[in-house]
């Protein structure tokens, strides 16, 4: 249980395009998602805080006209990166909370993103 | 506000050896710590955690990991590395639902390397 999908797994994408990725989770409704970016060698930050159907809680220098989440249903949650640029290439991860256990997150396998 | 300082960002044990990674936290309330593991190119997994319940805790492919409150510490053993547990370790700390942080905070990770 408590599996967690992102969708596409890795994308390639011109400088100035927009690139939507997913998070689903699959055998559960999620209330919280997370979206976290790493890069390379390093470790996760925080991006933003997703609760279904409301504004998404963005961390200090996110910038979120740039960084797009929506949260329209309990099992979806979408990262729009918009106008996106090469310094924008990373590895973004999505996490998901179950509603019962908010301490634990549960971890998609990532998408791999690189703006040329 | 919480922290996590991970000592040694590349730990190496020969195969059958025992495995030590340190995890140290900061955190203003109680906190939740967590352990995850993530092989290249994939999400987190997440191996144990501890929520004020027994200090002593158990996780997955025979890792465990005790949570020392006078020492601040979350350190994660294995009694014997196998080659498959090659991979990054994230300790991980959170205030809990109760507080109203199940943020995450990572360490800068580990890279644990087994020898043959």
């Amino acid at each position: 249980g408590a599996v967690v999908s992102q969708h596409p797994s890795w994308v390639i994408c011109k400088s100035g395009t927009s690139v939507k990725i997913e998070c689903r989770s699959l055998d559960f409704q999620a209330t919280t998602m997370f979206w976290y970016r790493q890069f390379p060698k390093q470790s996760l930050m925080l991006m933003a805080t997703s609760n279904e159907g409301s504004k998404a809680t963005y961390e200090q220098g996110v910038e979120k006209d740039k960084f797009l989440i929506n949260h329209a249903s309990l099992t979806l949650s979408t990262l729009t990166v918009t106008s996106a640029h090469p310094e924008d290439s990373s590895f973004y991860i999505c996490s998901a909370s179950l509603p019962s256990g908010l301490e634990t997150q549960y971890f998609g396998p990532g998408t791999r993103l690189l703006v040329l | 506000a919480q922290s996590v300082t991970q000592l040694g960002s590349h730990v190496s044990v020969s195969e059958g050896a025992l495995v030590l990674l340190r995890c140290n936290y900061s955190s203003s309330v109680p906190p939740y710590l967590f352990w995850y593991v993530q092989y290249p190119n994939q999400g987190l997994q997440l191996l144990l955690k501890y929520t004020s319940a027994a200090t002593l805790v158990k996780g997955i492919n025979g890792f465990e990991a005790e949570f020392k409150k006078s020492e601040t510490s979350f350190h994660l053993t294995k009694p014997s590395a196998h080659m498959s547990d090659a991979a990054e370790y994230f300790c991980a700390v959170s205030g809990g639902v109760d507080f109203g942080n199940e943020k995450l905070t990572f360490g800068t990770g580990t890279r644990l390397t087994i020898i043959p």
